[in-house]
């Protein structure tokens, strides 16, 4: 089945700079990558996703990259906020129901 | 309703008893899925409904775990003879279609916290 590989594990970021997530996946088939957000005692947010037709996509402050020879994908976050500062889970499937990696927690300080 | 809603937020249960988690899923959502969040990890799948139908329940950890459907809209995830191991967050999600179409938006209630003691 497939296996999806996240890193780092925590962040820590002033305000105002980037950030960077990145997750690997195993199942070369997969062909849909979301992006989810989850705040203390919140379920998780979904925030962007990407299907394997596309190499990047861009929302606001978010951008998504996917390189599918090399089966990773990464979350951008340009100009951090405090706000935020959460959770954040990376996933993949194919005709499975989605798999998620372990997490990123992202600390940005103010 | 506006979102996935899920009742109890919290749980605490004495070893041994049973529980019952409750998912409404957004109005005309046709799959819903439950997941289970421990501590400091991602969502893990625990079983996946299309309508009433049960496609897919492999990620259940034991025969304690039993979840239901009845009607194609609200359900049930049951947990019998509660154990300190079942402590976790157990998430409900929905989407608006089958998830093979390979269209798989889909959105997470805000969980229901179980604390086995």
């Amino acid at each position: 089945g497939e296996n999806v590989e996240q890193h780092p594990s925590t962040l820590s970021v002033q305000e105002g700079d980037s950030a960077v997530i990145k997750c690997t996946y195993s199942d070369s088939a997969s062909n849909y990558f979301p992006w989810y957000k989850q705040e203390l005692g919140k379920g998780p947010q979904l925030i962007i996703d990407i299907r394997s037709n596309v190499g990047e996509k861009k929302d606001q402050r978010i951008a998504v990259t996917l390189n599918k020879t090399a089966k990773h994908f990464s979350l951008h976050i340009t100009e951090t906020q405090p706000e935020d500062s959460a959770v954040y889970f990376c996933a993949a499937r194919r005709n499975t129901p989605l798999v998620f990696g372990k997490g990123t927690r992202l600390s940005v300080i103010a | 309703g506006a979102g996935v809603s899920q009742s109890p937020r919290y749980k605490v249960a004495k070893r041994g008893q049973d529980v019952a988690l409750r998912c409404d899923p957004i109005s005309g959502h046709v799959s819903l899925f439950w997941y289970q969040q421990a501590l400091g990890q991602g969502p893990e799948f625990l079983t996946y409904f299309q309508n009433e139908a049960q496609l897919d329940k492999s990620g259940l950890p034991s025969d304690r775990f039993f979840a239901e459907r009845p009607e194609g809209s609200v359900s049930t995830l049951k947990i019998q003879r509660t154990q300190q191991e079942d402590s976790a967050v157990y998430l409900c999600a929905s989407s608006a279609i089958v998830f093979e179409s390979g269209r798989h938006t889909i959105y997470f209630g805000e969980g229901s916290w179980l604390t086995v003691v």
